[in-house]
């Protein structure tokens, strides 16, 4: 089964210090979503790619979180400097969009940040 | 402003039972509903969708309703087996003309435990 893929699974780090979170999406796939998971809001997005173009970052904090993708084969998510409230866990997930058509995304299996 | 909403945030269900999890949303331009199921320690998997052209969608064991008046989607799991003990979560997509089509908002999750 084809799969998204995230790196590191797990990331302790301390209060302002740059943390980098990386994602391969599944091949073909046009589309990339990067969320985060709190307990008090669930399943917040942060950033969204289409065809590597960013469509809608308006869910990340300007000021320390910045979302790319250098090529079809990797997007990242940069938090600088990182906070202690920036722990959660973040999920990158991929699919391939098409108008009018059905679609489940994959998600990957998340990256665990703790800032302390 | 929570534009979807799962409003219990945990259901307990007998092995055997139905177990039916509820969402709402407020966005009358959403579309497109889709149902996660996440375990521990995982990205969330994608369980069965419905467009909002149909009242009912069914899979197996389990179906999706759409109320489109009422801004209302149910996820049935008939017969419920320990297995399906997860966190369920709901989301939704608008079609807005282009970019954001496919962009998915997410319920807060519905935390289910089927006792044997």
């Amino acid at each position: 089964d084809a799969r998204v893929t995230q790196t590191p699974r797990h990331k302790v780090t301390e209060m302002g210090q740059e943390v980098t979170m990386r994602c391969q999406p599944i091949l073909g796939h046009n589309t990339v979503f990067w969320y985060r998971q709190t307990m008090m809001q669930g399943l917040e997005l942060l950033a969204y790619f289409r065809n590597r173009a960013p469509l809608d970052d308006s869910g990340m904090p300007k000021d320390r979180f910045s979302a790319e993708m250098p090529d079809a084969t990797l997007a990242t998510l940069k938090i600088q400097p990182s906070e202690p409230r920036d722990s959660a866990v973040y999920f990158c997930a991929s699919g391939l969009i098409t108008l009018g058509g059905a679609y489940g995304y994959t998600f990957g299996s998340g990256t665990r940040l703790t800032v302390v | 402003d929570q534009q979807v909403k799962q409003n219990s945030p945990s259901l307990s269900v007998q092995e055997g039972r139905i177990s039916i999890l509820n969402c709402d949303y407020t966005n009358s331009m959403f579309d497109y509903f889709l149902w996660y199921k996440k375990y521990p320690a995982e990205g969330p998997t994608f369980l069965i969708s419905i467009s909002s052209i149909k009242d009912k969608n069914e899979d197996g064991r389990f179906t999706v309703f759409l109320n489109k008046s009422a801004k209302h989607l149910s996820l049935h799991i008939v017969p419920s087996q320990p297995g399906d003990s997860a966190v369920y979560f709901c989301a939704a997509s608008a079609y807005a003309g282009g970019t954001s089509y496919g962009k998915l908002t997410f319920g807060q999750g519905t935390i289910l435990t089927v006792h044997p």
